[in-house]
């Protein structure tokens, strides 16, 4: 079985505040990737990386970083994190070889 | 932009009927299609993948590709009140840099009554 892991199921945190939220992967995937979920807007991906130490941007990474140091830890950073970045984080991991990705169990973060 | 589309729903079936979902894509060149299930609360589940045009069968689920004219659904048999859950469908685009993206519909809400 697939197995995605992520650093923490809720996160309250203050404005300003430097965020990090982790994921690590145990199948040796190629491909991670950060999303994030908000009602009425779906899935959108935040980064991505399909190798060690490489990186990608998706669809909304203004705010965010991230960094990929080993191939199975992919860590989402938010620099200076805002009550817009308010929502649930899913951390998804894909072989190279395939196409079917699978999510970790998500971070529901709240900024106040 | 390329767009997956879905109905929001609620989509309300009885226990045992047949629960059909459905989702449009823009993109022509989509090679690779998939379901996920959502349960309120908890991350995306993969429940079913179609590369090819034509049904693909799994138990109780059956998706449907029909690239010619653009959607896939997914056919829930013998539906249970357990399947109540939000589908999301999702298909895989080029990004670039040989590696691809999902594109995400922002789900159909199923609720099976018993």
């Amino acid at each position: 079985d697939v197995k995605v892991t992520q650093s923490s199921r809720y996160l309250v945190k203050r404005t300003g505040e430097k965020v990090f939220l982790e994921c690590v992967q145990d199948m040796d995937h190629e491909n991670m990737f950060w999303y994030r979920q908000d009602p009425g807007l779906g899935l959108r991906l935040i980064y991505f990386s399909y190798d060690v130490k490489m990186k990608e941007k998706g669809d909304i990474p203004e705010g965010y970083s991230v960094s990929r140091e080993k191939k199975e830890r992919f860590s989402l950073i938010l620099e200076s994190a805002s009550t817009n970045q308010t929502s649930m984080y899913l951390c998804a991991s894909r072989p190279a070889a395939t196409y079917e990705q699978y999510f970790g169990p998500g971070t529901r973060l709240t900024v106040t | 932009q390329k767009e997956v589309e879905q109905n929001s729903g609620p989509l309300s079936v009885p226990e045992g009927a047949i629960a059909s979902l459905n989702c449009t894509y823009s993109d022509r060149g989509s090679q690779s299609f998939f379901w996920y299930r959502q349960y309120s609360g908890k991350s995306p589940e993969l429940i079913m993948s179609i590369y090819s045009n034509g049904d693909k069968e799994d138990g109780r689920f059956t998706a449907q590709l029909n690239k010619a004219s653009q959607y896939v659904s997914l056919l829930i048999r013998d539906s249970q009140p357990s399947d109540s859950a939000t589908y999301l469908c999702a298909v895989n685009g080029a990004f670039g840099s040989g590696t691809y993206k999902y594109i995400f519909g922002t789900g159909t809400r199923l609720k099976v009554l018993a």
